[in-house]
């Protein structure tokens, strides 16, 4: 199964850019990687997806190693509001593990 | 608003009770899914409905079951229900169009379910 590993927290300076990891050592050629977020008990936000190579849109980047073996979401400008839980997954594979508790401090 | 809704937004119970969870997928979706999360705990999968079939299963309990209707809502079912269900239980929806194996699912907001 490809599972992922995540950091369990990170803290970011507000108005900083964070660097969110993760690990997909076992990924399969076909696999999209997908990074959600849960703020607070609220139902988790789709946040940005890519298979091989680099995506942005207004909410993040996503920068795929070239073996895609790990994978890094960015928030360029994280404000207070970005502190939540930010999972990691695969696709085909419906684990979304503890994922990494992002807090943005001011 | 992810256009996916959830009924009822909290639901207190008893044990041994059996409740209903109803879910409406965002228009267009063909996919449903049901994910718990007890406190403190990451997502877990339980079921997934595409059209009206079941397509995937998870740790889904014998004492759960689920089911997607024509309309394409769903409902999940949870009997005999113990102490250790109490949880957030949430629906997500997909278009999930045919051959993508796993498509940008967009959740509701819930539903609290306490078992006293």
């Amino acid at each position: 199964d490809a599972k992922t590993t995540q950091p369990t927290s990170m803290d970011c300076a507000e108005g900083r850019a964070a660097n969110l990891p993760c690990n997909h050592s076992t990924i399969s050629g076909n696999e999209y990687v997908y990074w959600y977020r849960q703020i607070h008990s609220q139902g988790p936000q789709y946040i940005i997806h890519g298979l091989k190579n680099n995506e942005t849109n207004e909410m993040a980047s996503l920068i795929i190693t070239e073996d895609r073996k790990s994978s890094t979401l960015i928030l360029p400008h994280a404000t207070l509001r970005d502190t939540a839980v930010y999972y990691c997954i695969v696709t085909g594979k419906l684990i979304f593990g503890q994922g990494t508790t992002l807090q943005v401090k001011p | 608003d992810s256009g996916v809704t959830q009924t009822p937004k909290h639901l207190i119970t008893a044990t041994g009770q059996r409740v209903t969870l109803r879910c409406s997928p965002r228009s267009g979706d063909l996919s449903v899914y049901w994910y718990q999360q007890s406190l403190d705990q990451g997502l877990q999968f339980l079921i997934q409905y595409y059209n009206g079939e079941e397509r995937a299963k998870g740790n889904i309990l014998e004492r759960f079951s689920a089911q997607q209707f024509p309309d394409l809502h769903s409902e999940l079912n949870l009997s005999s229900l113990e102490l250790g269900d109490s949880a957030l239980y949430f629906c997500a929806s997909s278009v999930d169009p045919a051959g993508v194996v796993l498509d940008t699912q967009y959740f509701g907001p819930g539903t609290r379910l306490t078992v006293l």
